[in-house]
């Protein structure tokens, strides 16, 4: 079956320490997304991508990266900048073109930085 | 700003109650979504809507482009139907979408 594959479900990091979250798909999707999810808040844009070896900063892209050098893979390394890290991070994916196509979405991970 | 507003943001019902979320928004969109939330996280897409109304068992969406407005219709509750809705816009231009803050609906035996 096709999907969105997020790991790991949950993480545990000390402050300061950079750390990588993983997303894969195999729905030959164009488009992947990364949100953040804060309670009380709707999910915030942190990066996305729409072809290979490009992407593009959302609202809230300080203190994070990506890269895509793989259609499939699109990995969100929250770094030590990163002031609030901790959080709910979705990442999703899409054909890229056409006003009919939705997103798909990964279970999600839940960072938590103590 | 937001140019997504969700209302009601907590919603409490009885089993079998029909049940109506409401989601407006302030640009002109090319797709509106209505996603589910269950607890853990994990987000599954309900409906893809850019007009008229679409029906999927007991749920119900509806779009109204020119009032820019949009509803969720749940008949005959059940307590599975616990979760948090949200609603999702795509602006005309652009390939992103825009996030409510989700309806939590908890539905009681």
């Amino acid at each position: 079956d096709g999907g969105i594959t997020q790991s790991p479900k949950y993480l545990f990091r000390k402050e300061g320490q950079n750390v990588t979250l993983s997303c894969e798909q195999n729905l030959n999707h164009d488009a992947m997304y990364w949100y953040r999810q804060d309670p009380g808040q709707g999910l915030r844009l942190i990066y996305y991508s729409q072809i290979v070896n490009d992407f593009q900063k959302g609202d809230i892209a300080e203190g994070y990266s990506v890269s895509r050098e793989k259609k499939e893979s699109f990995p969100l390394t929250v770094t030590s900048a990163q002031k609030n890290p901790t959080a709910f991070y979705l990442c999703a994916s899409s054909p890229l073109q056409g006003a009919g196509y939705g997103y798909t979405f990964g279970s999600g991970t839940r960072l938590t930085v103590v | 700003k937001n140019e997504v507003e969700q209302s009601p943001q907590n919603l409490t019902a009885q089993e079998g109650e029909f049940i109506t979320i409401n989601c407006s928004y302030s640009v002109g969109i090319s797709a509106l979504h209505w996603l589910q939330q269950h607890p853990g996280g994990g987000i599954v897409s309900l409906f893809m809507l850019s007009s008229g109304k679409k029906k999927h068992g007991r749920l119900i969406a509806t779009i109204n482009i020119q009032e820019k407005h949009s509803s969720l219709h749940i008949t005959a509750s059940h307590p599975r139907d616990s979760a948090v809705y949200i609603c999702a816009v795509r602006p005309n231009t652009g390939n992103q979408f825009y996030f409510g803050t989700g309806t939590s609906l908890t539905v009681i035996p």
